[in-house]
């Protein structure tokens, strides 16, 4: 069946350094959405992209989605304490239900 | 409500016992999902709703596990003969009748099988 791969599993960084993390499907995808989870908490949408190449941005965040619309990335730029969490990405093959990828956990050191 | 509400949030129960897990969706919604997500894995898909139709049950592990919708609204997973690999956090999302749209999660029932 269709897996997401997402690196790293994990990652530390100094608060203020950038933070980039990686999704790769094993199919093409029709969209990829991103959800952040918090400690205890549940996912939280963040965005979703549907055309080949797209670049979206949300304030620190940039989300990109391959030319193939088999991979895409996060990045965060200068990152604060309330971007701790974990990152998942969610590819869709075409019906509604989504795969999700393993997942990035962020710790930062203030 | 204004989001999505599941119960209980925790749920313990001894091997063998059989368990029901409630999800009251965003109302509206149309699509219902439930997921199952092991301790720092992601949320793994096993079935899908729209409206009270199992449109999709390909993630169900076994056949003790069992969904239903039958009003197209609340949705009860129920899980049968319970044994310890089940132990994980149980997810509802709902999202609009469109196709792929973004999904809202519950918080989520934490289940415990001793």
């Amino acid at each position: 069946g269709q897996q997401v791969m997402q690196i790293p599993q994990y990652q530390h960084v100094q608060e203020g350094e950038d933070f980039t993390t990686y999704c790769n499907s094993s199919t093409t995808l029709s969209n990829i959405q991103w959800y952040k989870q918090r400690p205890g908490g549940h996912p939280v949408f963040l965005i979703q992209l549907v055309k080949s190449g797209e670049v979206k941005k949300q304030k620190r965040l940039t989300f990109q989605f391959g030319e193939a619309k088999k991979n895409s990335s996060l990045h965060i730029t200068a990152t604060q304490t309330t971007d701790v969490g974990t990152y998942f990405c969610a590819g869709s093959p075409g019906a509604q239900k989504l795969v999700f990828g393993q997942g990035t956990r962020l710790t930062i050191n203030p | 409500g204004a989001g999505v509400s599941q119960s209980p949030r925790y749920k313990v129960a001894k091997r063998g016992q059989d368990v029901a897990l409630r999800c009251d969706p965003i109302s509206g919604h149309v699509s219902l999902f439930w997921y199952q997500q092991a301790l720092g894995q992601g949320p793994e898909f096993l079935t899908y709703f729209q409206n009270e139709a199992q449109l999709d049950k390909s993630g169900l592990p076994s056949d003790r596990f069992f969904a239903e919708r039958p009003e197209g609204s609340v949705s009860t997973l129920k899980i049968q003969r319970t044994q310890q690999e089940d132990s994980a956090v149980y997810l509802c999302a709902s999202s609009p009748v469109d196709r792929n749209q973004p999904q809202h999660f519950g918080d989520g029932t934490r289940l415990s099988i001793l």
